[in-house]
C-alpha cells in the first residue's frame, strides 16, 4: 500500500470556521491532489500540487487554499467553512515511471460542516 | 475539456452473474490513461486497472475483464461469476498526462451482489 495519511479522519465543525486537512506522504512523490466526493459527482479536483510552493486551481477551487512546503504534506484549508463543503476529501499521490503513471488515494477525511 | 460518463448509476445481480461497467470518455488528448477504482463500503479507493492511450490490447485478471476502444472512446469494466464482495461503487476516471495526471472522474456504478 501506498504511504499516505490524511488527518483528521472525521471532522465537525460550524459554518465560518476554518479548517485545515492535512495530507502527508512517505513515497516522495512529485504530484499530490485534493478531490472532494459527493453524491452523482464522482470525486472533483479541488487543487493540486507538482512540487514543493508549486500548486494550481483544479475543478472546484473556490472557497479553499492549499499549501506545500514540502514534499510530504500537503495541506488544505478552508478559509471559512460553509455547509456546501460538507463532503469526503481524498488526497492522491501520483509520479511517473517511464511511460507509466501511478495514482493512489488516502484513506479519506468525513468533514461535516454545520 | 475531458469527460467521463457512466450512465448507469446502479446495478443489482444475483450472485455468480456477470456484470458489465459502462464508461465513455472525451479528450482532446493523444496521450492519456484510464482507469478504474473500486470504492467498497468502507470507504476507500481501490486502484483496479490503468490503461494507456497506446494500449488497446485487452486484459483479463481473474473475474475481471477490460474492453478498451478508442474507435468508440470506451473502456468497459467486466466482473465475471459476481460475488458478494463485489458489492461497491466503481469509478471510471481519465487522467490529463500534459497536465500533472490529474483525474476527470465519472460519477460511479454502485454495484449491488445479492446472494
Amino acid at each position: 500500500d501506498a504511504g499516505i495519511t490524511q488527518s483528521p479522519r472525521h471532522k465537525v465543525t460550524e459554518t465560518g470556521t476554518p479548517v485545515t486537512l492535512r495530507c502527508h506522504q512517505t513515497e516522495n512523490h512529485r504530484y499530490m491532489y485534493w478531490y472532494r466526493q459527493d453524491p452523482g459527482h464522482g470525486l472533483r479536483l479541488i487543487h493540486y500540487s507538482y512540487g514543493v510552493k508549486d500548486t494550481d486551481k483544479g475543478e472546484v477551487s473556490d472557497g479553499y487554499s492549499v499549501s506545500r512546503s514540502k514534499t510530504e504534506d500537503f495541506l488544505l484549508t478552508l478559509e471559512s467553512a460553509t455547509s456546501s463543503q460538507t463532503s469526503v476529501y481524498f488526497c492522491a499521490i501520483s509520479e511517473s515511471s517511464g511511460r507509466q503513471w501511478e495514482q493512489f488515494f488516502g484513506p479519506g477525511t468525513r468533514l461535516t460542516v454545520l | 475539456a475531458q469527460k467521463v460518463t457512466q450512465a448507469q448509476t446502479e446495478i443489482s445481480v444475483v450472485e455468480k452473474e456477470d456484470v458489465t461497467l459502462d464508461c465513455v470518455y472525451e479528450t482532446r488528448d493523444t496521450t492519456y490513461y484510464l482507469f478504474w477504482y473500486k470504492q467498497p463500503p468502507s470507504g476507500e479507493l481501490v486502484f483496479l486497472i490503468r490503461r494507456n492511450s497506446f494500449d488497446e490490447q485487452n486484459e483479463i485478471s481473474g473475474r475481471y475483464s477490460w474492453n478498451f476502444q478508442k474507435s468508440t472512446s470506451s473502456f468497459n469494466f467486466t466482473i465475471t461469476a459476481s460475488q458478494v464482495v463485489d458489492s461497491a461503487v466503481y469509478f471510471c476516471a481519465l487522467s490529463e498526462v500534459a497536465a500533472g495526471n490529474k483525474l476527470t472522474f465519472g460519477g460511479g456504478t454502485r454495484v449491488l451482489v445479492k446472494p
